[in-house]
């Protein structure tokens, strides 16, 4: 158990549908990030939060969204799924000053898998 | 924006020799450097990183090298085992913004 919780761990869903995610950062970790990994893919940074705050955008589609919330767990949301929109949806944590000091490994969860039929 | 290159994309190598992933960077100002063992379907896991103050790090049979010059870092693993067989990412990320770049990954196959 690496501290991350992700749920659910699978998600099969139409296409055209809404589906949120769920993530808990590790104990201590203010920030938390979503990665998005499609088949035979690497890992694609969609965005960051930071103490409740967006702190960094990667390439996340608009039909995307997400926050964090005051206890510091996140909720990914995917609107207006496609056939595309599935892959494996990693959410990290990590702990980070915001304001300088020393970069940290992530620790990752172990993912949602979002099916999209 | 930061750029993280990363060869080879597949390596076979056989039980007990030795296996070097390469990763180049874009961005002069990252100093983190990570790398994440992936095996099939489980999370990326933190094997070993660096920092850039330091040009190399060893953690048993696996070793990081750091080239700050060239932009260029990468990992060894000696003595493989059939174990070690996964993907490997390298990453890296700037001094304060600590968002990490990935590369696209290593496919290491160890036969045994």
């Amino acid at each position: 158990d690496s501290g991350v919780t992700q749920t659910p761990k699978h998600l099969i869903t139409a296409t055209g549908q809404r589906v949120t995610l769920r993530c808990s950062p590790r104990s201590g970790d203010l920030s938390v990030y979503w990665y998005q990994q499609s088949l035979d893919q690497g890992l694609q940074f969609l965005i960051q939060y930071y103490n409740g705050e967006e702190r960094a955008k990667g390439n996340i589609l608009e039909r995307f969204s997400a926050q964090q919330f005051p206890d510091l767990h996140s909720e990914l949301n995917l609107s207006s799924l496609e056939l595309g929109d599935s892959a494996l949806y990693f959410c990290a944590s990590s702990v980070f000053s915001g304001t300088g000091g020393a970069n940290y490994g992530y620790t990752f969860g172990s993912g949602t898998r979002l099916t999209v039929v | 924006g930061e750029n993280v290159e990363q060869h080879p994309s597949t390596l076979s190598v056989q039980e007990g020799d030795s296996a070097v992933i390469k990763c180049t960077y874009s961005d002069s100002a990252s100093n983190y450097f990570p790398w994440y063992k992936q095996e099939l379907g489980k999370r990326p896991q933190l094997i070993i990183d660096i920092r850039s103050n330091v040009g190399e790090k060893k953690d048993q049979r696996i070793a990081v090298t750091l080239n700050k010059t060239a932009k260029h870092f990468s990992l060894h693993i000696t003595e493989t085992q059939p174990e070690d067989s996964a993907v490997y990412f390298c990453a890296a990320s700037k001094k304060y913004g600590n968002k990490l770049v990935f590369g696209a990954g290593t496919i290491l196959r160890v036969k045994s």
